[in-house]
């Protein structure tokens, strides 16, 4: 049962434009989304994170986007350039205690062209 | 600050052999979370170690198994391997304040292949 779902495995985009990555939930007793990006050979570095009890996170050129009615969130990248070409997770937690467990979704490769 | 890491980088075994991986989190991180990458299915949770105790653990059997250490080092070990055991095996860790979740920092994970 695939909680967390990218449906989008990959997703290609022109430098300066902007890059939208998608990520849907089933479980609403997620509260606490995450953004990493993997590069190949490397761990996920973490990227943007956001608390279900706000709709929109913003850090530099990458924002995160909520709506918990439809247990959908996003990832919007602007300007994008060659350098964001890598794997996008999104991951998705419930707060229970001091537990940390993330459950992530499957990916999206995005490709940042010239 | 050093970053999170693992040993080793890459590791072949055979069906039916044991492994053990290694990770040293962050310097003041208590929490250390093993996750397992193969493709198509993402990333999937295997368990949380936090002050030499399992905290939380995901779906998978009995033949996957870890340990912290008083230096909140950790360990996990895969017998019997099988085939479908061949992934990259990822450690994070964090600092796991009294806010609850945080975010993980993740070390380069351990490619490992069973043949």
């Amino acid at each position: 049962d695939q909680q967390v779902k990218q449906n989008s495995p990959s997703l290609s985009v022109q430098e300066g434009r902007i890059s939208i990555l998608n990520c849907d939930y089933t479980n609403s007793m997620f509260d606490y989304f995450l953004w990493y990006k993997k590069y190949p050979a490397e761990g996920p570095t973490f990227l943007i994170s956001i608390s279900s009890i706000k709709d929109k996170n913003e850090d530099g050129r990458f924002t995160v986007f909520l709506n918990k009615s439809a247990k959908h969130l996003s990832l919007h990248i602007v300007p994008s350039q060659p350098g964001d070409s890598a794997v996008y997770f999104c991951a998705a937690s419930t707060q229970t205690g001091t537990a940390s467990k993330l459950t992530f979704g499957t990916g999206t490769r995005l490709q940042v062209t010239l | 600050k050093a970053g999170v890491t693992q040993t080793p980088r890459y590791l072949i075994k055979t069906r039916g052999q044991q492994v053990t991986l290694s990770c040293s989190p962050i310097s003041g991180h208590r929490s250390v979370s093993w996750y397992q990458q193969t493709p198509g299915q993402g990333l999937q949770f295997l368990f949380e170690y936090f002050s030499e105790t399992q905290r939380n653990k995901g779906n998978f059997p009995g033949r996957f198994s870890g340990r912290q250490f008083s230096n909140s080092r950790s360990e996990m070990n895969v017998s019997t391997l099988e085939l479908g055991d061949s992934a990259l095996y990822l450690c994070a860790s964090s600092t796991q304040g009294l806010a609850g979740v945080n975010e993980q920092f993740f070390g380069p994970g351990t490619r490992l292949t069973v043949l």
